[in-house]
Formats: C-alpha cells, sequence, structure tokens
C-alpha cells in the first residue's frame, strides 16, 4: 500500500541554519505529495504540493522537489527562523483517495 | 471569508457519554475528512466522506460514527465504545483543482478530553 516515511525528530536548529527534512514514499504509480506545517494548538496548514516528477514545489522560503527515481520529497529552508518552529508533516494521495501523511518532525529553532 | 469551521475548540466529557464534534465548510467541497491525533504522533483516519449521504470507514472508525446529510456538514460523533477518547480531532475537505489533482485543507481542530 501506500505510505510516507518522514525522518524522526525533534529538529532543533540555530535561527538561520540551514534545514532539511526527509521524506521518502511508497506508491504504485503518480501520487501527488504534500507537505503541511501545524503550529501549537492549530490544525494544519498546506505549506506547499507537488503532482509531478520533478516538479518543485515553494512557498515561505521552503521547497521541495518531487523525485521519482529516489522516491523522495525532501523539505529544505536556507535559513530558518524562531518562527518557523512546528511540526512539518509530508503527506502524498492519489486522485480523491484520503492522504496518507508520515509521523511528522518537531522543528525547534532557538533565537 | 471560505473555510472550514469546527467547534468548540475545547470540549470536556465525562466517560459513558457520547459526544458530538461540529464540522462546517463553505468551499463546495465534495469530499470532507475526519482525523485524530494523539500527542507526538502522526495522524490518523477515522472516516471520509467522497459525497454527500455517503461515507467511508477509515483506519480507526471503531467507537465512531458520523452523518454526510449536506454537503457542507460533516459531524463526528464520538460515542462510549470509544475506548481512548481523548485527543485531538481535525476535519478537512478536499476539492479536485485544475489538472486533476487534489488538494486537502483543515480546520482548525476541536481537544476532546474525556474523564
Amino acid at each position: 500500500g501506500n505510505s510516507v516515511t518522514q525522518m524522526e525528530g525533534p529538529v532543533t536548529l540555530s535561527e538561520e541554519a540551514f534545514l532539511t527534512i526527509n521524506c521518502t514514499y511508497t506508491a504504485t504509480g503518480y501520487p501527488s505529495l504534500f507537505w503541511y506545517v501545524q503550529y501549537p494548538g492549530e490544525g494544519l496548514q498546506l505549506l506547499l504540493k507537488a503532482t509531478k516528477a520533478d516538479d518543485k514545489g515553494s512557498n515561505k522560503g521552503f521547497e521541495a522537489t518531487y523525485r521519482k527515481e529516489t522516491t523522495s520529497f525532501h523539505l529544505e529552508k536556507g535559513s530558518v527562523q524562531v518562527s518557523d518552529s512546528a511540526v512539518y508533516f509530508c503527506a502524498l494521495s492519489r486522485g480523491n483517495t484520503p492522504l496518507v501523511f508520515g509521523k511528522g518532525t518537531r522543528l525547534s529553532v532557538i533565537a | 471569508d471560505g473555510g472550514i469551521t469546527q467547534s468548540p475548540k475545547y470540549l470536556f466529557r465525562k466517560e459513558g457519554q457520547n459526544v458530538t464534534l461540529s464540522c462546517e465548510q463553505n468551499l463546495n467541497h465534495d469530499a470532507m475528512y475526519w482525523y485524530r491525533q494523539d500527542p507526538g504522533q502522526g495522524l490518523r483516519l477515522i472516516y471520509y466522506s467522497q459525497i454527500v449521504n455517503d461515507f467511508q470507514k477509515g483506519d480507526i472508525a471503531e467507537g465512531y460514527s458520523v452523518s454526510r446529510e449536506k454537503k457542507e456538514s460533516f459531524p463526528l460523533t464520538v460515542t462510549s465504545a470509544q475506548k481512548n477518547p481523548t485527543a485531538f480531532y481535525l476535519c478537512a475537505s478536499s476539492t479536485r483543482l485544475a489538472g486533476g489533482f487534489y488538494e486537502q485543507y483543515f480546520g482548525p481542530g476541536t481537544r476532546l478530553t474525556v474523564t
């Protein structure tokens, strides 16, 4: 079946450090891939998405590239801020089926 | 403002009582979903509905029930049969976008505490 594996957290970084959160997936065919962010006590917000191989999703300085050859969709940001502290979820979907989520990675950014 | 509303934000119940969590969307989305999130855990799918008057069980449907009588509403009832109901409950909806793929949007969540 479809599944998503993302790196375990927590990840603690200093402000302005480079961020990578790894995400790999298993799926038949060509899923759509997503990164969601969850701030404390809130719902999930869609951060970025990619719908086909080699697509790069980007938003708020975050980027992720859909790599079919490595079945990966790693999240990166060149310079994190304290306000980026949150839990990040990688997810995939096939058509209108429910999203399949990774377990989430908690990021803490220290000033 | 279009979006998904969940009410209330915090809900407290005594053990043995059924409780219904509200989820309303004015996005005109066909599909709606309920997820459960436990501390430090990912999201687990409880139920979903792709069209009015139809719904399917997710991975952890036992002890829960839903209805989908209107497109904009998808209430979740946590019954007394649910062994560990205390959790954060998230509602979502999705629609088909140009290019044929779907995006899912989430409500702010309801934190249920059962004692």
